[in-house]
């Protein structure tokens, strides 16, 4: 079965460090992966998607991924952290060369950003 | 533009009830996806209509969970008999129809049963 792993649950950085959250996916063709955050009370937001092209693939709000194949991850990055980008972020799959659309996710990373 | 709408965006209801949550779709997106979030989990697919039609329904718990799309745009998600365990934020996502577009998620429903 196609799934993702987050791991860390919480993750907690300083104001302008490095921000790394981690990924790792298990699906036996190439998969589309995505990053996607929930602010508290709203609704998800896509971050970033990887869809078999460039493999460091660069979203919003200065976040970026990269698609490691011999290592089935796909971290997200950000070199310095602002206290906005405090947060859930969600990593998901949709497995490829599937007719079904539906997306599956990983269980969370919460994002706190320490001034 | 306007994005995905969901009514209510919170429903509060007694064990055995039933409930009918209702999302509007982004306008032109002929695919709409229902998913269920637990507390502190990420969301679980239920249901993907394209059009009107169920493309997939593999997600849905048991037959106490039903919805339509009938004009292939407002889709209902209906629960009946609901349980405590039936609590959780029920999310609608639209996108414009192929195997990979972007989900445009709405804010949720947020449903408590008591």
């Amino acid at each position: 079965a196609q799934s993702v792993t987050q791991l860390g649950s919480h993750v907690s950085v300083s104001e302008g460090a490095l921000v790394l959250l981690r990924c790792n996916y298990s699906s036996s063709v190439p998969p589309y992966l995505f990053w996607y955050v929930q602010y508290p009370n709203q609704g998800l937001q896509l971050l970033l998607k990887y869809t078999s092209a460039a493999t460091l693939v660069k979203g919003i709000n200065g976040f970026e991924a990269e698609f490691k194949k011999s290592e089935t991850s796909f971290h997200l990055t950000k070199p310095s952290a602002h206290m906005s980008d405090a947060a859930e972020y969600f990593c998901a799959v949709i497995p490829g060369y599937s007719s079904a659309s539906k997306i599956i996710f990983g269980s969370g990373t919460r994002l706190s950003i320490r001034p | 533009g306007a994005g995905v709408s969901q009514t209510p965006s919170n429903k509060v209801t007694e064990k055995g009830k039933y409930v009918e949550l209702r999302c509007d779709p982004i306008s032109g997106h002929t695919a709409l996806y229902w998913y269920r979030q637990s507390l502190g989990q990420g969301p679980e697919f239920l249901i993907y209509f394209q059009g009107t039609g169920a493309a997939d329904d593999s997600g849905l718990p048991n037959d106490r969970f039903f919805a339509v799309r009938p004009e292939g745009s407002v889709s209902t998600l209906k629960i009946q008999r609901t349980e405590r365990g039936d609590s959780a934020v029920y999310l609608c996502a639209s996108s414009l129809g192929t195997d990979t577009d972007t989900q445009y998620f709405g804010p949720g429903t947020r449903l408590t049963v008591l």
